[in-house]
């Protein structure tokens, strides 16, 4: 039969505003964690990453967001643009895992 | 520097023929991943290989396999394949094995009919 596709929450923001994009992690050993984004017919495309032993960490626009106790990580976009129209994710390593792990996914939308 | 590579990036088979998928990572880059998109299940992680052994292996049937060359290259293959494996299968090249940015490919569409 047909396979069920993920219902990937949905974040639309306006032209300019600023964007917040949240992920729960699963593993509280996971010591490094990247964002990436993935546009349509396209592989992900790294954005930013961060390692345990921080908080926060800047780019260029975005700012990722570290919560170690509630496991809990956030990418957020400033001043978001068209070009940013995406879905968005989240990813960890580390512990007994060598992998990746992907969160669900996020899709962004931006309206001019 | 180019970036990841992969070839074919559309691919059609039947049922109970098999495939196999190639990528050249980053110039430099000694380990590659490789995962499975699907709109069901989201972005799967399949194995990684570095120097040429695999490290590290997904949850997947035994139908799914890969290698890697000396020059850092790899490919996976897929036998007897079924309707379930049409997916986006994705390459990933880092540095190293560990905490270092992965780099993934446009990925290779496959749809078995």
């Amino acid at each position: 039969g047909e396979s069920v596709g993920l219902h990937l929450p949905t974040l639309s923001v306006q032209e300019g505003d600023n964007s917040i994009i949240n992920c729960a992690y699963s593993n509280s050993a996971s010591d490094y964690f990247i964002w990436y984004k993935q546009e349509s017919g396209k592989g992900p495309q790294f954005i930013i990453d961060i390692r345990s032993n921080m908080d926060k960490r800047q780019g260029q626009r975005v700012t990722v967001l570290l919560n170690k106790t509630v496991k809990h990580l956030s990418l957020q976009i400033a001043a978001t643009q068209p070009g940013d129209s995406a879905v968005y994710f989240c990813a960890e390593k580390g512990g007994s895992q060598g992998n990746l792990i992907f969160g669900k996914g996020t899709k962004l939308s931006v309206k001019p | 520097k180019a970036g990841v590579t992969q070839t074919p990036r559309y691919l059609i088979k039947t049922r109970g023929q098999q495939v196999t998928l190639s990528c050249s990572p980053i110039s430099g880059h000694r380990s590659v991943s490789w995962y499975q998109q699907t709109p069901g299940q989201g972005l799967q992680f399949l194995f990684e290989y570095f120097s040429e052994t695999q490290r590290n292996k997904g949850n997947f049937p035994g139908r799914f396999s890969g290698r890697q060359f000396s020059n850092s290259r790899s490919e996976m293959n897929v036998s007897t394949l079924e309707l379930g494996d049409s997916a986006l299968y994705l390459c990933a090249s880092s540095l190293d094995l560990g905490p270092y940015e992965q780099y993934f490919g446009p990925g290779t569409r496959l749809t078995v009919t």
